[in-house]
């Protein structure tokens, strides 16, 4: 079985600052992927970025990057130029064949 | 294009009244999932469709849920006789595979309270 671990409750960042979340997680498979997805007051959850395990080479969307560490099995995300609209829920998720299994998720509050 | 749609949005019920969720994937993604999401037990795998059929039904808490998929789109998810403990959000997600990857696109979700 899988496990994803988000130690971090709650994060704070100032407005165009950078902001690091944290995620680890724990299997025996060697073919995964990785994913954090950001759920907003409207509970929709939406795909931020993804990462194949088997790319050495990490993940970057726009002001948003990961840190993949596959002998670490950490997976962090770094949130660049961080603005407002950042402010929500963040999920870390792996998959290693169909359903997902989460984090317990980090709050992250954008100040002005 | 349309994303995931989910209804209702928000639904309030009695202790031991049944209750129907319906999710609406994207057009032409051939998988879908069903989670729930409650604060004490945070995002829960339920259920995974691949066309119509269910190959894995591992996460559902009781026999009181089940689920089905028609024509390889819409999905219903049914809770007969709620419990309190049936209160949280329910999210439905359709796939698509790109480049070898499965990623995974969410409804806004059906939010539940059971009285």
């Amino acid at each position: 079985a899988q496990t994803v671990t988000q130690s971090q409750p709650e994060m704070s960042v100032q407005e165009a600052e950078t902001v690091t979340l944290s995620c680890t997680y724990d299997t025996s498979e060697s073919d995964y992927y990785l994913f954090w997805y950001k759920q907003p007051p409207s509970r929709q959850m939406i795909l931020v970025i993804r990462q194949e395990a088997y790319k050495q080479q990490n993940a970057t969307e726009n002001r948003f990057s990961v840190n993949f560490q596959k002998a670490a099995k950490s997976f962090s995300l770094k949130i660049s130029d961080s603005q407002l609209g950042d402010a929500a829920m963040y999920f870390c998720a792996f998959n290693a064949g169909n359903m997902l299994t989460f984090g317990g998720g980090t709050r992250l509050m954008v100040k002005p | 294009g349309a994303g995931v749609s989910q209804s209702p949005s928000n639904k309030v019920t009695e202790k031991g009244k049944d209750v129907e969720l319906r999710c609406d994937p994207i057009s032409g993604h051939t998988a879908l999932y069903w989670y729930r999401q409650s604060l004490g037990q945070g995002l829960e795998f339920l259920i995974y469709f691949q066309g119509n059929s269910a190959p894995d039904k591992s996460g559902l808490p009781s026999d009181r849920f089940s689920a089905e998929r028609t024509g390889g789109s819409v999905s219903t998810l049914t809770i007969q006789r709620t419990q309190q403990e049936d209160s949280a959000v329910y999210l439905c997600a359709s796939s698509l595979i790109t480049g070898g990857v499965e990623t995974q696109y969410f409804g806004p979700g059906t939010r539940l309270l059971v009285l």
